[in-house]
């Protein structure tokens, strides 16, 4: 139990132009959804907490506007990146934590999703 | 902010040897410690932890410690096998939950057979 899926898991796009990346909770509810960067041979950056039904919190330094996050249902967040540029791209992980699980250590990755802005 | 540095960037053990990984934090608050295992290109996943109230926690061969005073934490894997190589991250996080963590830098580790 307890699986997380990213779709697509790699994704090639040119400049300019938008990327969605789903993050999905394939065998439970969750609330709350956290977005990671994570560059080559660098450490997971978090990017924004995503909450079902509310706007996202965004870390310090992240644009709101560029990396724009929609936490529609129990199951699903989404993150688009916008006017992508070359530096936007990296590995963009997430993370569920299960609906009123009340355990600190209570999160489940998805897979990650490869990006790539050319 | 919380701040967290982790060393060595790299560590190369042969099979059989013992690996030490070592991170500090900056927030005295943090009262989560989590460690991570990342294969290349593959989502984290969470091998052991520890919270403030505990000063040392082993799972097999894999063992934590943490001097809350000093604030620092380590991760001390015994008898190393090939594969253990992978990229580790420490973490902390302030009693919310560790989707909020803030990630040491990394650390590769490679066991040579």
């Amino acid at each position: 139990g307890a699986v997380v899926s990213q779709h697509p898991s790699w994704v090639i796009c040119k400049s300019g132009t938008s990327v969605k990346i789903e993050c999905r909770s394939l065998d439970f509810q969750a609330t709350t959804m956290f977005w990671y960067r994570q560059f080559p041979k660098q450490s997971l950056m978090l990017m924004a907490t995503s909450n079902e039904g509310s706007k996202a919190t965004y870390e310090q330094g992240v644009e709101k506007d560029k990396f724009l996050i929609n936490h529609a249902s129990l199951t699903l967040s989404t993150l688009t990146v916008t006017s992508a540029h070359p530096e936007d791209s990296s590995f963009y992980i997430c993370s569920a934590r299960p609906l009123g699980s009340g355990r600190i250590d209570e999160q489940y990755f998805g897979p990650g999703t490869r990006l790539t802005v050319t | 902010g919380e701040n967290v540095e982790q060393h060595p960037s790299t560590l190369s053990v042969q099979e059989g040897d013992s690996a030490v990984i070592k991170c500090t934090y900056s927030d005295s608050a943090s009262n989560y410690f989590p460690w991570y295992k990342q294969e290349l290109g593959k989502r984290p996943q969470l091998i052991i932890d520890i919270r403030s109230n505990v000063g040392e926690k082993k799972d097999q061969r894999i063992a934590v410690t943490l001097n809350k005073t000093a604030k620092h934490f380590s991760l001390h894997i015994t008898e190393t096998q090939p594969e253990d190589s992978a990229v580790y991250f420490c973490a902390a996080s302030e009693n919310t939950n560790a989707g909020k963590s803030t990630f040491g830098d990394g650390t590769t580790l490679t066991v040579k057979p």
